[in-house]
């Protein structure tokens, strides 16, 4: 079965910095979906990127970008110019290809502060 | 406005009561998800829909109850709840294998 390991409870950057979360999978598959999404204090989960395993280049999406490093199986997210409104709870999640539509597998999350 | 909108927001409910959480999507996707979300924990897939037909059951206590009327909607029914079952429920809902999109919740607290 597939797994997603979040291993930084809690990050903290200031306002305008970069930060980088960090998250680690595993599978035996070689294609898959794999995604980052913030969930704010209103609750709502909200896709911030995503990436193809089959696509080297990593995806990015304004000031985020990920680091997917498909042999070593990281799939790190980048956020460039950190902003107030970046504060949130930051999930990592993996889908597979191609199976079951409800395989949208979930890491225990990154709760991420932001200094002013 | 979210494309899948959740009712209610939060929920208190005792452990004999029967109530039902409703998710409704927008967005013409062909797929719905009920997920739990407990703190400290992965969220964790409940029931899968696809063209209102359930694909997936991920081992859920009888006490909930799925419904799919159509495409566009999705039911939780909830009966002799136990405290244990407080969380965020979350509504996603998917078109093929793209992204999922979700709704706000239902925080459901259970005395």
């Amino acid at each position: 079965a597939q797994t997603v390991t979040q291993s930084q409870p809690e990050m903290s950057v200031q306002e305008a910095e970069t930060v980088t979360l960090s998250c680690t999978y595993d599978t035996s598959e070689s294609d898959y979906y794999l995604f980052w999404y913030k969930q704010p204090p209103s609750r709502q989960m909200i896709l911030v990127i995503r990436q193809e395993a089959y696509k080297q280049q990593n995806a990015t999406e304004n000031r985020f970008s990920v680091n997917f490093q498909k042999a070593a199986k990281s799939f790190s997210l980048k956020i460039s110019d950190s902003q107030l409104g970046d504060a949130a709870m930051y999930f990592c999640a993996y889908r597979s290809y191609g199976g079951s539509q409800g395989n949208l597998i979930f890491g225990k999350g990154t709760k991420l502060s932001v200094k002013p | 406005e979210t494309g899948v909108t959740q009712t209610p927001r939060h929920l208190v409910m005792g452990m004999t009561n029967k109530k039902s959480l409703k998710c409704e999507q927008h967005l013409g996707h062909n797929a719905m998800y009920w997920y739990k979300q407990s703190a400290k924990k992965p969220l964790e897939l409940m029931f899968v829909y696809n063209f209102k037909e359930q694909t997936e059951n991920n081992s859920v206590p009888s006490r909930f109850s799925p419904e799919c009327p159509n495409s566009s909607h999705l039911f939780l029914h909830l009966h002799t709840l136990q405290p244990e079952d407080s969380a965020l429920y979350l509504c996603a809902s998917s078109q093929g294998q793209l992204e999922a999109f979700f709704g706000q919740g239902t925080r459901l607290t259970v005395v």
